[in-house]
Parts: structure tokens; sequence; C-alpha cells
């Protein structure tokens, strides 16, 4: 079992530079969200999905998008790099949405560096 | 503004018991979670708590008291393996999680 995979585990990347993040699940949650981890801080939402077909907004989207084609894909796309989006990128899924209190799923994560 | 408030880092022994305190300030609540994070790799679910009290599974057991605005984990028995960070997350009125920065338990011998 799977569970949650994300792609590249890590990306050394030059600024400009067009990036997308994978992240699969074979779980069939509804939810998908996307967070990023930075030492001294939590962890903060980016995007995220409630259900195939929609996205919502989390507390920092600024220079990342996301798309939500089915169920088990959610990528996240950074148009063009900075070095302020040096971080840890967090996929995870619930199997109830944005709004619930379940339990989250998390990726191993993916290390990008922005040079 | 929303707060999670949780020590950075904490040191105990192989053994013994500690305890991880968490208090948060937020806008509402709809309940209160713990995860554990291993050095590397991705959060762990540990807990979680809407109603007053103590909940508690296996080794570990965590608290919760709404009115005072506070959580803490305890983990008894520690285990070398118990060596991670802890994150506490607390889900406001929107139901938006908002995460506490983490405390790193270090076990020592």
């Amino acid at each position: 079992i799977a569970g949650i995979t994300q792609a590249p585990t890590s990306q050394i990347l030059a600024a400009g530079r067009r990036m997308t993040l994978r992240c699969t699940q074979d779980m069939r949650h509804n939810a998908m969200y996307w967070y990023r981890q930075d030492l001294g801080l939590g962890l903060r939402l980016i995007h995220y999905s409630n259900t195939a077909g929609t996205t919502g907004k989390g507390e920092v989207p600024d220079g990342y998008s996301v798309s939500r084609a089915n169920t088990d894909d959610f990528p996240l796309t950074l148009a063009s790099a900075v070095p302020s989006q040096t971080s840890v990128y967090f996929c995870a899924s619930s199997d109830s949405g944005q709004g619930s209190t379940g339990e989250l799923f998390f990726g191993e994560g993916s290390r990008l560096t922005v040079l | 503004g929303q707060n999670i408030d949780q020590p950075t880092e904490m040191t105990a022994t192989e053994g013994a018991i500690v305890q991880i305190n968490c208090t948060y300030q937020t806008s509402g609540f709809n309940g209160l979670f713990w995860y554990q994070q291993h050095a590397g790799e991705a959060p762990t679910f540990l807990s979680y708590n809407v109603l007053d009290g103590l909940e508690e599974k296996g080794r570990f057991s965590s608290f919760l008291s709404r009115s005072k605005g506070y959580s803490y984990l305890l983990l008894k028995e520690l285990q070398m393996k118990d060596s991670a960070s802890y994150l506490c997350a607390v889900m406001d009125s929107n139901y938006q999680l908002i995460w506490g920065a983490g405390t790193k338990l270090i076990i020592k011998p």
C-alpha cells in the first residue's frame, strides 16, 4: 500500500524556473492538501481540494497553483520560483474535506531549494 | 491573531515520562490534534481531542482543557524511537488547521 507518493523527493532549482511537484494518492480520499514546512514555523497550508474538480486557497497561496483533475492526483506548480520558496513541501489527504475533523495522511515530502 | 505555543525542545531519559504542553488562542475550536514527525519524515497522526479530559492510547495520552486553551501529550516508558518532533494543531471555527511549530523531543539513554 503506497498511500501518498510525492515526486521529486529533492530538487535544486534556479530562480525564475517553473517547477511542478507531483502528488498521487491511492486511498481514494476526497480531500488533498499542500503544506510547506519551514524551520521554526508550523506547517502552513498553500492550497487544498475538497473533491476532484475543486480547489481552494490556504494561508500562503501566492506564487503557487494547483489543479485536481481526478481523485488521485494533486500537482503543485511554482510558475516562477523565488528563493523564499525554498522549503519542504508536504502533500496530504483525508477521507473528508476541509471543514471536517478527519485525520491527515502525509506524503514523505519534497525538499525544494531555489537558488 | 491565532496562535499555538509549544516548547521548542525538550530532553528526557529513556524509560521516564515526559509531558509536552500546547497552549492555543484561536477563533473558535473544533478539535486539537497531535502528530509525531521523525527527522526527515512525514508527520503521522497520534491523537484527536474535542472534549475535555484525557484520552489514553497505549504509552501515549492526550489531555484537553478547552476553558484554559490547553493540551498536553504525555509519553510514558520512553523509548529511543520516541525521539521526534511533536506537532500540536488546532482546528478553528472555520475548520482551518492551525499548526504549532513543534516540540523536538530528545531521548537520552
